[in-house]
């Protein structure tokens, strides 16, 4: 069965531009987490859906971020106009059902990099 | 609000030494516990986990214990190899996971 996948694994961008990235969750798992993951900040939650349906993006650093969820097999996080401290591993995670007994299912990440 | 702390790295140790990564925890819940792992260049993957007071979870020779009374949930190995290096988290859930900031452990041959 495949895992969380996740496009493209390396991104290299200039700063300004915008940068997409994609991700398939397990299929038949309900919630859907981005996180960040950078050397000072460590592993932070930008946003979440519940049913592709945002629930809570209080973790969102601004609006140059944006997530969406179409369907319940694919989602986007976006980035526009990208910056160099943007620079990071992204991280999506699916699971079935949220709360004490859930665990999440890491993709293995996009390594962004802006220049 | 809830929140993991777990001891900051990183951990180098020898081949076949003892393995202790400190993990406390604040919850208003009655939380899950868990332990992540991530070796170089992947993701998050599941380590072990326990739901309740007491519960020992168990995996690849890891362990760790549900201690209510401490609010902990130290991270144990007896003789770890050089496979193990990879960076540990920590995290609880209640409504929602939350993440410790990890610790790199380093085995050397």
């Amino acid at each position: 069965d495949a895992g969380v996948i996740q496009s493209p694994r390396h991104e290299v961008t200039e700063m300004g531009q915008e940068v997409t990235l994609r991700c398939k969750p397990i299929s038949g798992h309900d919630y859907l987490f981005w996180y960040r993951q950078t050397m000072m900040r460590g592993l932070e939650l930008l946003i979440y859906f519940n049913n592709n349906v945002p629930i809570d993006d209080s973790g969102m650093p601004e609006d140059r971020f944006s997530a969406k969820m179409p369907n319940a097999s694919f989602s986007t996080l976006k980035i526009q106009p990208s910056e160099p401290r943007d620079s990071a591993v992204y991280f999506c995670a699916s699971s079935l059902g949220t709360g004490p007994y859930n665990e999440q299912f890491f993709g293995p990440g996009t390594r962004l990099t802006v220049l | 609000g809830n929140s993991v702390t777990q001891m900051e790295g990183p951990v180098t140790l020898s081949e076949e030494a003892f393995l202790t990564i400190n993990c406390t925890y604040t919850a208003t819940g009655y939380p899950s516990l868990f332990w992540y792992v991530q070796y170089p260049g992947e993701g998050l993957q599941l380590l072990l986990k326990a739901t309740k007071a007491d519960d020992k979870g168990s995996n690849k020779g890891f362990e760790a214990t549900y201690r209510k009374e401490t609010t902990s949930f130290h991270l144990e190995k007896g003789s770890v190899q050089v496979s193990d290096s990879a960076v540990y988290f920590c995290a609880l859930s209640d409504q929602d996971m939350r993440f410790g900031a990890g610790t790199r452990l380093t085995v050397k041959p």
